[in-house]
């Protein structure tokens, strides 16, 4: 069962547009919410996260929107760059024990047209 | 300042042989993971460990067997690899307390 579901396998826009990647979670005692970006043949890179106790936060041109009831984030990328195209993860945990294992979900690939 | 360092970063083997994939980091992280990535699947724990000493299972742990001797190593061998086994493998490791995961650069394996 995809506890972390990311169901568009790809998106493209024009560059200077708005960018905007969808994810679902299904596990309630999720928290924490991770977005990492990868490009090939490299390994994933930690890109912006959001607490639950949070339902936006910003870090440049990213912004990660947190919709709790609906178990729902995105992330806003603003305006989109060439040097943006990358797969992108949601990735989700709970804090508990002494562990902080990450959910990805399947990823989404972004392709900025110039 | 290395990170995350993986070897090797390439390997080919055949069915039933086996084979060991070395994850170092060097930044005195106390949790360290492995991760496999395969298409349409996204990135899927293997087994994890949150200390010197310590292993635990993770999604797919099937196949799999880790160690962790010294803190900055973890290792993952697979005893009698399978095709299913082809996949890119990911090391991860973090701070306790810090949900972030710095990851290698990915090895990539295929079993014939």
């Amino acid at each position: 069962d995809q506890q972390v579901k990311q169901n568009s396998p790809s998106l493209s826009v024009q560059e200077g547009r708005i960018s905007i990647l969808n994810c679902d979670y299904t596990n309630s005692m999720f928290d924490y919410f991770l977005w990492y970006k990868k490009y090939p043949a490299e390994g994933p890179t930690f890109l912006i996260s959001i607490s639950s106790i949070k339902d936006k936060n910003e870090d440049g041109r990213f912004t990660v929107f947190l919709n709790k009831s609906a178990k729902h984030l995105s992330l806003h990328i603003v305006p989109s760059q060439p040097g943006d195209s990358a797969v992108y993860f949601c990735a989700a945990t709970t804090y508990g024990g002494a562990t902080n294992k990450l959910i990805f979900g399947t990823g989404t690939l972004l392709a900025v047209q110039p | 300042n290395a990170g995350v360092t993986q070897t090797p970063k390439f390997r080919v083997l055949k069915t039933g042989q086996s084979m060991t994939l070395l994850c170092a980091q060097d930044m005195n992280h106390e949790y360290m993971y492995w991760y496999r990535q395969d298409p349409g699947m996204g990135l899927r724990l293997i087994h994890y460990s949150v200390g010197e000493g310590t292993t635990a299972k993770g999604e797919v742990p099937d196949g799999y067997n880790v160690s962790r001797l010294k803190k900055q190593n973890f290792l993952l061998g697979l005893e009698s690899a399978a095709p299913s086994q082809t996949s890119v493998y990911f090391c991860a490791s973090s701070r306790m307390g810090y949900r972030e995961l710095f990851f290698g650069e990915g090895s990539r394996l295929t079993v014939l």
